[in-house]
Order: C-alpha cells, then sequence, then structure tokens
C-alpha cells in the first residue's frame, strides 16, 4: 500500500514570497490533515478535512495561509506572504473512516526555510 | 479536549525496558489513548491505541489503569534505533478532530 505522498520535499524562499505544498493522501482515506511542526516541537494542527469539506481550520493563520482539498483526494497548502516564523515542516497526514479514523498515516513532510 | 503530560525526556540502555507514563486527567468516557514514535526527519508513526486494561502488538504494550487518567507505553529490550520522540494522544473513537499532540518525550537510548 503507498504511503502519504508530499511534495517538495524541501523548499527555502525570501520572506514575502510565496509558496505551496502538494500532498496525496492513502486512497481512500476519508480525513485528510496538514499540520506544522516546529523544531523541538510537536506537531500542530493547522487544518482537518473530511473529504472535501473543511472540519478545522482554528489554527489555520488565515490572512497568508489558505488549503483546499480538490474532489475529495489531493490536497494542496498553500502561505503567502511568507513570514520568517513559518520556517518549520509541514506534515500531511490520513487516516480512514469509521472506528480506525483515529490512526494517523503522516507523510515525509516538506521542510520550508524562510530567509 | 483531555490534555496530557509526559516526561520531557528518558534515558536508558540497550536491552532495558522503558516504561514512559503518559497523564489525561480529563479523559471523556468515548476518548481512546493513541501513542505515536517519531524519528528524526519522519513523520510520525502511529504505534499503538488502547482504551483499557491492556493491550499488546509486536512494538510496545499500552497498560491503562481502571481510572483511564493515565497510561504507560511499555517498551520491552529497547535497542540504539529506538531513539525517538514519543508522543501520547487522547482522541474520540473514529478520531474525531482537534488532534492535539503535545511536546512528547524524547527517549535517548545509549549503548
Amino acid at each position: 500500500e503507498a504511503g502519504v505522498a508530499q511534495s517538495p520535499r524541501y523548499k527555502i524562499i525570501e520572506k514575502r514570497q510565496s509558496v505551496a505544498f502538494w500532498c496525496n493522501p492513502i486512497s481512500g482515506h476519508a480525513t485528510l490533515y496538514w499540520y506544522q511542526q516546529i523544531l523541538g516541537q510537536g506537531p500542530k494542527l493547522l487544518i482537518q478535512f473530511q473529504n472535501n469539506g473543511v472540519v478545522d481550520d482554528s489554527q489555520l493563520p488565515k490572512d497568508r495561509f489558505s488549503a483546499e482539498r480538490l474532489k475529495g483526494v489531493d490536497s494542496t497548502l498553500k502561505i503567502q506572504p511568507a513570514k520568517l516564523e513559518d520556517s518549520a515542516v509541514y506534515l500531511c497526514a490520513s487516516s480512514p473512516a469509521g472506528p480506525m479514523g483515529y490512526e494517523q498515516y503522516f507523510g515525509p513532510g516538506t521542510r520550508l526555510t524562510v530567509t | 479536549l483531555a490534555k496530557t503530560t509526559q516526561p520531557i525526556s528518558m534515558d536508558s540502555y540497550e536491552g532495558q525496558e522503558v516504561n514512559i507514563t503518559c497523564s489525561h486527567n480529563n479523559i471523556a468516557t468515548n476518548d481512546y489513548i493513541t501513542w505515536y514514535q517519531q524519528f528524526p526527519s519522519q513523520g510520525p508513526r502511529f504505534i499503538i491505541q488502547g482504551y483499557k486494561t491492556k493491550v499488546t502488538n509486536e512494538v510496545a504494550s499500552l497498560f491503562i489503569p481502571a481510572d483511564r487518567k493515565s497510561s504507560t507505553l511499555s517498551l520491552p529490550r529497547v535497542s540504539l534505533s529506538d531513539t525517538a520522540v514519543y508522543y501520547c494522544l487522547v482522541v474520540p473513537e473514529g478520531g474525531g478532530f482537534k488532534t492535539i499532540f503535545g511536546a512528547g518525550t524524547r527517549l535517548f537510548v545509549k549503548a
């Protein structure tokens, strides 16, 4: 079974530039998550999708971050404009619907450096 | 959502059993306890999940007392490759939303 795919793996941009990350979840997984993980901290949930609808985006900085999940499959996370404090690893995860939904499968992440 | 508290770090030696305890005093009736493991430069990986008593799989055991206000992840005979960060999470059945990862416990296994 293929895992969660993310691209790019690494990205370096200057502050005020824009950047986009892509995630392809495990086939058939209904729920998709985007996390931000700053060095030395645990992952922080940014947004959670159930199929193609948003169920939680309370911690997403909506003035600069946006995310969409087209047709309930792939997802993109965008930052515009980027700030220095956005330097982090951005993790995508997916989980199946139903009682096994507690088990999240994570991708390798995208390491963003903002200079 | 139940807040979790775990030790920041732990040291161990190869071959020893390691027990990491997590406190979750406000756990709700329909909440489950899950543990994840994260190696450097990788995303977290699900290890084990339980509701009460004891759960064991090929990787670890999870002990949950009757009041469910805490849980203990037990790693038998650790090796150097078990050096990682371990996260305890409390989630509703089926996953729910507002998943909260704390800072986790950094386990360092020495030779």
